[in-house]
């Protein structure tokens, strides 16, 4: 069975913090690796794709991959309250194209 | 308007009702899925269709069955509704001609609760 594996949390940061979410995969055949925000009742929407073992960028979001380690994280800086809700990480299935979901880490961000 | 749409957004029925649920999508996506989303298990794929004339269970695909009417069009049913299918149900998209981004689009979600 593959899988991701999350910390549930929740995971509570200071606002204006650094916020790190975790997640670690068991399937080695895959290539792609994707970090969803959901907020509660909401659908997810993408914040993050990284492909590539090392760091990706993007404004206050930064994404890192090893894969010989098989691990992927998320990095928020200055967190906002606005960041409060739960992220998912994902990951292909390298058998097919089928996205396989972790259940997702909820941070909350203190005032 | 949205790119995918779900309906109905809520649903309350009885125990051995048949239940429809419908998504449709305006990305051009070939691929379509149906997930479930309970508190604390996470998303699971119900089904899942790379195109038209494929249709794939995923992990949890007993007591549901589909439809893939038309590219931009999937459906999920439960033909005798029972309460553990009350959940938050999701549509979402991909296209499969995009490389190593696998990106899923999800609609806005079902809620549907039976009793």
């Amino acid at each position: 069975q593959k899988e991701v594996e999350q910390n549930s949390g929740p995971l509570s940061v200071p606002e204006g913090a650094i916020a790190s979410l975790n997640c670690t995969y068991s399937d080695r055949g895959s290539q792609s690796f994707f970090w969803y925000r959901q907020y509660s009742g909401k659908s997810p929407e993408l914040i993050m794709f990284i492909y590539s073992n090392g760091d990706k960028e993007d404004g206050r979001f930064t994404a890192q991959l090893n894969k010989a380690s098989q691990y992927v994280s998320l990095l928020i800086r200055d967190s906002q309250p606005s960041d409060s809700a739960t992220y998912l990480c994902a990951v292909n299935d390298g058998g097919d194209d089928k996205i396989i979901f972790g259940k997702g880490t909820r941070l909350h961000i203190l005032p | 308007d949205a790119d995918v749409t779900q309906t109905p957004r809520n649903r309350i029925t009885k125990t051995g009702k048949r239940i429809m649920l419908e998504c449709s999508q305006t990305k051009g996506h070939d691929r379509m899925y149906w997930y479930r989303q309970d508190p604390g298990l996470g998303l699971r794929l119900i089904y899942y269709s790379f195109d038209v004339k494929d249709i794939n269970k995923g992990e949890i695909s007993d007591g549901y069955s589909v439809s893939r009417q038309a590219q931009a069009k999937f459906s999920l049913s439960l033909e005798s509704a029972i309460p553990n299918q009350t959940a938050l149900y999701f549509c979402a998209t991909s296209d499969g001609l995009a490389g190593f981004n696998h990106e899923q689009f999800f609609g806005p979600g079902t809620r549907l609760t039976v009793l």
